[in-house]
């Protein structure tokens, strides 16, 4: 079982939609969690950060964290073509003593105009 | 969060040589790290570099491969020594915040192609 798994995608939603971007991790120690998005030919960008469990919101971008079913999600809603980029589910947990950080493979996201 | 910056941006190099890739940050931090992302694949940790003290290395790399230099709080240096085709990827810089939060910041990496 991968620390980390995301669904690969590619997941496309039309314009206006909401996006909904999930993750799942094996690691019930685990107490941060973090969403990057990378467009193609750059490098990851922190978009949110979660560590209880509930909604953080940020504009149009809702994390949600579930640390009993070891689930985090990303919502992305009134979805925008430049939104358009691969999703990375990253997760940081007792486990890996506290200095590092697995990433998941990343979901890709199409926003179709 | 910090600014980093990476040189060079992109390299081909001939194989058996070695490129050493720098990482510059714009305000000190404790925790660096190197990751390697080769295309379509996710971040894959090569080693955490600590000022002080030796990096340390991931299962599958070795410091005779991609010795790692952290010679201050801004500052670190990834060789990618002997370099065979298979090294192809984007090395990434990234440094965790100095703010408390234990999040990580990437540069804007390098796009070696080995041939």
């Amino acid at each position: 079982q991968k620390e980390v798994e995301q669904n690969s995608g590619p997941l496309s939603v039309p314009e206006g939609a909401i996006a909904s971007l999930n993750c799942t991790y094996s690691d019930r120690g685990s107490q941060s969690f973090f969403w990057y998005r990378q467009y193609s030919g750059k490098s990851p960008e922190l978009i949110m950060s979660i560590y209880s469990n509930g909604d953080k919101e940020d504009g149009r971008f809702t994390a949600q964290l579930n640390k009993a079913s070891q689930y985090v999600s990303l919502l992305i809603r009134d979805s925008q073509p430049s939104d358009s980029a691969t999703y990375l589910c990253a997760v940081r947990g007792a486990r890996t003593g506290g200095f590092k950080t697995i990433f998941g493979a990343g979901t890709r996201l199409f926003v179709k105009a | 969060s910090a600014v980093i910056s990476q040189k060079p941006s992109r390299d081909i190099c001939q194989r058996g040589t070695s490129l050493t890739i720098q990482c510059q940050v714009d305000s000190q931090v404790t925790m660096m790290f190197w990751y390697r992302q080769q295309p379509g694949q996710s971040l894959t940790l090569i080693a955490t570099a600590n000022q002080g003290s030796e990096a340390t290395y991931e299962s599958g790399f070795v410091i005779d491969k991609f010795p790692i230099s952290r010679p201050n709080l801004t500052f670190s240096t990834l060789t990618v020594s002997n370099m065979s085709p298979e090294d192809s990827s984007i090395y990434l810089c990234s440094v965790e915040s100095s703010g408390g939060a234990d999040e990580q910041f990437f540069g804007p990496g390098t796009r070696l192609t080995v041939l």
